[in-house]
């Protein structure tokens, strides 16, 4: 059973515009979230995180959001540029040496 | 700096032939490290982990084992491949948990 779940397997945004990409989770005990960026045939990056004791972390065009109450994590982008088109993973510690991770989303950023 | 090494980038097996991807650390010492998958269509999945030499954790059963050597060395093998091993492959390390995992470039297997 899936504990980080993307629901949404692809997202399509207009350049400029902000892209909303949405992960939700089952744990009450993961205390560090974080999203990754995949492009093909390439291993994931570390993109941006956010410790559970926070409800917001921001860099640069990326916000990220937790709440907590709804087990609910979500990455801005504003604005959105091309270069931003990838697969996002969100991922959820449990403990130091596990990281859960959802399936992914497929983000586009028409230009 | 810290570098992380996965090889082969690409591998065509045939079913029931072994196999073995191996990872290697560089710029750190004592690193955990990591074996995930990517199925189609699929999130990551966490394969096996390691928190020093010789001490591996296995977290799926499946057709697969790993194995830490060295500190900084890491390989996944098969005996026989399935079918069902066919996917994306990666390698992590971690040494600061808050930074999660830095992520090698992967293996894509096919197995045929």
């Amino acid at each position: 059973d899936q504990q980080v779940k993307q629901n949404s397997p692809s997202l399509s945004v207009q350049e400029g515009r902000i892209s909303i990409l949405n992960c939700d989770y089952t744990n009450s005990m993961f205390d560090y979230f974080l999203w990754y960026k995949k492009y093909p045939a390439e291993g994931p990056t570390f993109l941006i995180s956010i410790s559970s004791i926070k409800d917001k972390n921001e860099d640069g065009r990326f916000t990220v959001f937790l709440n907590k109450s709804a087990k609910h994590l979500s990455l801005h982008i504003v604005p959105s540029q091309p270069g931003d088109s990838a697969v996002y993973f969100c991922a959820a510690r449990e403990n130091f040496n596990k990281f859960y991770f959802g399936s992914g989303t497929k983000l586009n950023v028409k230009p | 700096s810290q570098t992380i090494h996965q090889w082969p980038a690409t591998l065509v097996q045939p079913v029931g032939s072994p196999l073995s991807l191996e990872c290697t650390v560089e710029g750190t010492s004592n690193p955990n490290l990591y074996w995930y998958r990517q199925a189609a269509g699929r999130g990551l999945q966490l394969l096996f982990y390691s928190v020093g030499i010789g001490q591996i954790s296995s977290e799926v059963p499946q057709n697969l084992s790993a194995s830490r050597p060295q500190d900084r060395q890491f390989i996944l093998s098969s005996k026989k491949l399935l079918l069902s091993d066919s996917g994306f492959y990666l390698c992590a390390w971690s040494a600061a948990p808050n930074y999660g995992y830095t992520f090698g470039s992967g293996t894509r297997l096919t197995v045929v």
